[in-house]
Formats: structure tokens, C-alpha cells, sequence
């Protein structure tokens, strides 16, 4: 079975600071990955998604990740945080056509 | 292009009462996925239909909900009898295939408290 788990379900940064909020996963077979963010009251908005192409993936919002196979890693980035990212974050796995969520890390900024 | 729609986008219903969730998927996607938020909990995969057909339910609860996806018209979610437990944001997704790597686009979510 595929599953992800997410690291930490609250990271706080100062504004300009790193982000960095970790996933892993489980598969047995190659995975394809994805990062959502979740704005209060809000759908999920797709950050960014790994489907083999290049280990180092960028996303919108100057967002990106990196799959690494040998820690079952993909932890998502951001070199500067802005207070406008202060919001929940999903990594997730496709299996068989659903996604498996994490169970989210929420991310605060402070100024 | 308009996003995946949901209506309603706040639900109250008393226990007992029924819960009708509808879902619009994007213009040319054929393919529809159903979670649930539990609070403080992640989003749990409810269902996944293609137009007039169940592709996966493993996630739905053996009794009281039940979805849909007719030839014409909007995805359904039902839940019949409601219990306080069924209080949750229920959000639609839609993609344009079946294939792994295809995005999946959210709803705004529908918000469903039970008295």
C-alpha cells in the first residue's frame, strides 16, 4: 500500500527566512507525488508534482521539492518565506488514480 | 474556463435529515474523486466515478452515503441520516484522464455541520 507522512504538523518561520517542510513516502512502485496547499476555507491549489521527469521539481509561488529515492524523501522548499504563505500544506501519493494525503503541516509566518 | 464548483458551499442539516453535496467538474473532465476533512485530520479519499459508473469506493462508509455521476448533471454525494460525525468539509476534485500523473483540480469545499 502507498502512504505519505508528513513531518511535523506546525512550522513556524520568521518572514525571509527557509521553509522547509518534510514528506515521506512508501510505495512499491515508482510514485508520483504532489504538494498541495490549502488556504483557510479554500480547495486544495496544486503546488507542484513529480511524475519521474526530473528529481528537482519546481512549483508555483516559488515552491519546489526534490525526490530523493534513497531516503523516500520529498520535501518541499522555499528559499524566503513571504507572510503569504502562511497555509496548510498536503503532500500526497497517487494510487490508482486517488490521492493519498499526508496529514498536513500548517505553516505559519511571522513577521 | 470555470474552476470545479461545489454547492453548497456551507450545509446545516439536524441529525436524521439528508445531506445532498453537489459537484461540477471542470468543463471536459470526465473523471470525479470525493475526500472528506474530518477537523484537525487530513483529506480522506471517499470515492472515484467516471460519468454513469463507480470506478473506486473503498473509501466510503459501508452505510448511509452514496454517490453518483449521471450522464448529464452534477456528481452527488449523499448522505442519508446524518449523524454528528458526519460533520466535515467535503471537497470534489476532477481531472481530464484516469492516468496517475494527471492533476487532480479542487472545489472550494463543502462545509457540512450536523446539529
Amino acid at each position: 500500500a502507498q502512504s505519505v507522512t508528513q513531518l511535523g504538523s506546525h512550522v513556524s518561520v520568521s518572514e525571509g527566512a527557509l521553509v522547509l517542510l518534510r514528506c515521506n513516502y512508501s510505495s512499491s512502485v515508482p510514485p508520483y507525488l504532489f504538494w498541495y496547499v490549502q488556504y483557510p476555507n479554500q480547495g486544495l491549489q496544486l503546488l507542484l508534482k513529480y511524475t519521474s521527469a526530473a528529481t528537482l521539481v519546481k512549483g508555483i509561488n516559488g515552491f519546489e521539492a526534490e525526490f530523493k529515492k534513497s531516503e523516500t524523501s520529498f520535501h518541499l522548499t522555499k528559499p524566503s518565506a513571504h507572510m503569504s504563505d502562511a497555509a496548510e500544506y498536503f503532500c500526497a501519493v497517487s494510487s490508482g488514480g486517488k490521492l493519498i494525503f499526508g496529514q498536513g503541516t500548517e505553516l505559519s509566518v511571522k513577521p | 474556463n470555470a474552476g470545479v464548483m461545489q454547492n453548497p458551499r456551507h450545509l446545516v442539516r439536524r441529525r436524521g435529515q439528508e445531506a445532498r453535496l453537489r459537484c461540477s467538474p471542470m468543463k471536459g473532465h470526465s473523471h470525479v474523486y470525493w475526500y472528506r476533512q474530518l477537523p484537525e485530520e487530513g483529506l480522506k479519499f471517499m470515492v472515484y466515478l467516471q460519468k454513469e459508473n463507480i470506478i473506486d469506493e473503498s473509501g466510503m462508509p459501508k452505510e448511509r452515503f452514496s454517490a453518483e455521476f449521471p450522464k448529464e448533471g452534477p456528481s452527488i454525494l449523499r448522505i442519508q441520516q446524518v449523524v454528528r460525525g458526519d460533520s466535515a468539509a467535503y471537497f470534489c476534485a476532477s481531472s481530464p484522464g484516469s492516468g496517475r500523473i494527471d492533476e487532480q483540480f479542487f472545489g472550494p469545499g463543502t462545509r457540512l455541520t450536523v446539529l
